[in-house]
């Protein structure tokens, strides 16, 4: 199975920050790497997926990027609802693995 | 619009079987793969099981294989996921959800509400 791996597990950013989370693959995926926004309660929402790829409707403040075993997720500029957990998803292998999230909190 | 919406979800206890099931509309259902991703209380996402569009592919977790059955019904738009034999670690929300693809990566474009399945005694 591939593991993902993403760094930091926590965050604690201010509004207006830039933050990056780091998502590394115990093998290459190429760019079968997508990035999810999961707040309390709720269902996972797709940010970025084919590892650049932003999803309709979600703001250009966030952005992908990465090939193989190294990827990053970038916020440019914080803002409160951002607040969430995030999970970098691998879908190049079965079985399709998960990170095992990054909690931001926004100070 | 696309909605997904599980239901079957609730109490049962270990060694007892529970059949999940979601259903889609605001898509062509048929032309799409569907797969079943899990969340425990406080814990990860943990990917289940998924289908092909048609049915002829199925793909199930290892460590879940033997215990669950996953189908569709493209004449009614409805995934089904058959879950025998539960124990108290497959205690999570249950979300469907659908793969979109393209030609450099695919991803789980919608997702349903979820629904708990809490196995106890």
């Amino acid at each position: 199975d591939i593991q993902l791996t993403q760094s930091p597990s926590f965050l604690s950013a201010s509004v207006g920050d830039r933050v990056t989370v780091t998502c590394r693959a115990s093998q290459g995926v190429g760019t079968y790497l997508a990035w999810y926004q999961q707040k309390l309660g709720k269902a996972p929402k797709v940010l970025i997926y084919a590892a650049s790829i932003l999803q309709d409707g979600v703001p250009s403040r966030f952005s992908g990027s990465g090939f193989g075993t190294e990827f990053t997720l970038t916020i440019s500029s914080l803002r409160p609802e951002d607040s969430a957990t995030y999970f970098c998803q691998q879908l190049d292998t079965y079985p399709i693995t998960f990170g095992q999230g990054t909690r931001l909190e926004i100070k | 619009q696309v909605h997904l919406v599980e239901s079957g979800g609730g109490v049962v206890q270990p060694g007892r079987s529970l059949r999940l099931s979601c259903a889609a509309s605001g898509f062509s259902f048929d032309g799409y793969a569907l797969h079943w991703v899990r969340q425990a209380p406080g814990k990860g996402l943990e990917w289940v099981a998924g289908i092909s569009f048609d049915g002829s592919d199925e793909f199930i977790a290892d460590s879940l294989k033997g215990r669950l059955t996953i189908s569709r019904d493209n004449s009614r738009d409805t995934l089904f996921l058959q879950m025998n034999n539960l124990r108290p670690e497959d205690t999570a929300v249950y979300y469907c959800t659908r793969l979109y693809r393209v030609t450099t990566g695919d991803t789980f474009d919608f997702w349903g509400q979820g629904t708990m399945v809490t196995v106890s005694s």
